[in-house]
């Protein structure tokens, strides 16, 4: 069984300020991490995804996250906050399903 | 056609009524999968295909039934809709198996569906 636990719903943030969305995991097999954007009224896109190569993933916009195997955290960072990032966003972990988050809603504060 | 369309963008439905909602990739996609997003409960998997003319259950199947006829085509019914099938629903497909943890997975734009 697996499972994904997105800490915050809700993170606000002023523009150039910098982002952590936090995600913790729980699996039974090594999984693949993912996170995805969804912005207003639109589908998923992914931003980036760790699939047991370098734990340092960089992926769309700016976006990284680290994979921390011993505090089974995936969270997502970025140096400076756009007025663009403001959307949902979800992690979701990846065995022989995949589960979604929650998902965490980021506001930008001009 | 560019990645995955799905329709109606949006729909009002009285309970106990049948409905289809549609959802096509263009991009020769192996599996495809149809999730509902309630608020604070993020996406939950309701059915997944990995080929034509396979079907699987996800973690929220009740009520909902799909077909594979074409690698293309991907529908979800509603028998018998009822109000907390309220929801928006996201057709996703992805290069491999639903059971790869690698895969990355393509959404649509998504289908409002009210039951009243």
């Amino acid at each position: 069984a697996q499972s994904v636990t997105q800490l915050d719903s809700h993170v606000s943030v002023s523009e150039g300020t910098p982002v952590l969305l936090r995600c913790n995991y729980s699996s039974s097999y090594s999984p693949s991490l993912f996170w995805y954007v969804q912005h207003p009224n639109k589908g998923l896109q992914l931003l980036l995804k760790y699939t047991s190569a370098a734990t340092l993933v960089k992926g769309i916009n700016g976006f990284e996250a680290e994979f921390k195997k011993s505090e089974t955290s995936f969270h997502l960072t970025k140096p400076s906050a756009h007025m663009s990032d403001a959307a949902e966003y979800f992690c979701v972990v990846s065995g022989n399903d995949m589960r979604f988050g929650a998902g965490t809603r980021l506001t930008v504060k001009p | 056609i560019a990645g995955i369309t799905q329709a109606p963008t949006s729909q009002i439905l009285a309970a106990g009524r049948r409905m289809t909602l549609r959802c096509t990739q263009d991009m020769r996609h192996n599996a495809m999968y149809w999730y509902r997003q309630d608020l604070g409960l993020g996406l939950r998997l309701i059915h997944y295909s990995n080929t034509a003319g396979t079907t699987g259950k996800g973690e929220v199947p009740d009520g909902y039934s799909v077909s594979r006829a074409n690698t293309d085509d991907f529908p979800l019914t509603l028998a018998s809709a009822v109000p907390s099938q309220t929801s928006v629903y996201f057709c996703a497909s992805s290069e491999g198996l639903a059971e790869s943890s690698y895969n990355e997975q393509f959404f649509g734009p998504g289908t409002r569906l009210t039951v009243l």
